[in-house]
């Protein structure tokens, strides 16, 4: 089974630095996918950004970047210039393929609540 | 689009009620996922279809629990009878060709058996 650690449970960044927040994930694939999520309090699920195991660069989607180092199972999420609107719980979530097929099911880690201060 | 939509927002029942979740994907996607998400456990695969067919249903938690997706625009998840257990937010997500553009989730629904 899928394992995925999220180490951070809780980080605080000041308004318009940089951080990231750590994911590791534990699988047998050669070929998947790794996703982020933001949720805010509100509730709702927003994907962030994507990498596949394959791509040789690391996934940039405006102020989001992942540092992937796929020998190490690492896929830590970047987000420059924090804002406060970026306060919420954040997910990894390795794709998990299954039987072949090009898509599987995604499996979340257990979350790491940012606080971006003023 | 409008993306995926769940109903209901809320639903607060008694237990031993019957409940049904529903769920509309996004045109042209052929993944439907439901999620379950709790402070205990997190978020939770419970079932997935492909083109509408069951494909993985092993994070159901009991036979309380069953999902059907009659066509490609409609899926439901019920629980009969309910329990305080299953309070939770229950995710409806979808998919389609090509895993970067991302799993799109519903808003949940916020389930209270009391």
């Amino acid at each position: 089974a899928q394992k995925i650690t999220q180490t951070q449970p809780g980080m605080f960044v000041q308004e318009k630095e940089a951080v990231t927040l750590d994911c590791t994930y534990d699988t047998s694939d050669q070929s998947y996918g790794l996703f982020w999520y933001k949720q805010p309090s509100s509730g709702e699920m927003i994907f962030l950004i994507y990498q596949g195991s394959y791509d040789e660069q690391n996934a940039t989607e405006g102020r989001y970047s992942l540092n992937f180092q796929k020998a190490r199972k690492s896929a830590n999420l970047v987000i420059s210039a924090s804002q406060l609107g970026d306060s919420a719980m954040y997910f990894c979530a390795p794709e998990v393929n299954a039987g072949g097929t090009s898509y599987g099911k995604l499996t979340f880690g257990q979350g790491t609540i940012l606080t971006v201060h003023p | 689009d409008a993306g995926v939509i769940q109903s209901p927002r809320h639903e607060v029942t008694e237990m031993g009620q019957e409940v049904t979740l529903r769920c509309k994907p996004i045109s042209g996607h052929d993944y439907l996922f439901w999620y379950r998400q709790t402070m205990m456990r997190g978020l939770e695969l419970l079932i997935y279809f492909n083109n509408n067919v069951p494909i993985d249903d092993s994070g159901m938690p009991e036979d309380r629990f069953s999902a059907k997706m009659p066509n490609a625009s409609f899926s439901t998840l019920k629980i009969q009878p309910s329990e305080p257990r299953d309070s939770a937010v229950y995710f409806c997500a979808s998919t389609q060709g090509g895993s970067n553009y991302g799993y799109t989730f519903g808003s949940g629904t916020r389930l209270t058996v009391v």
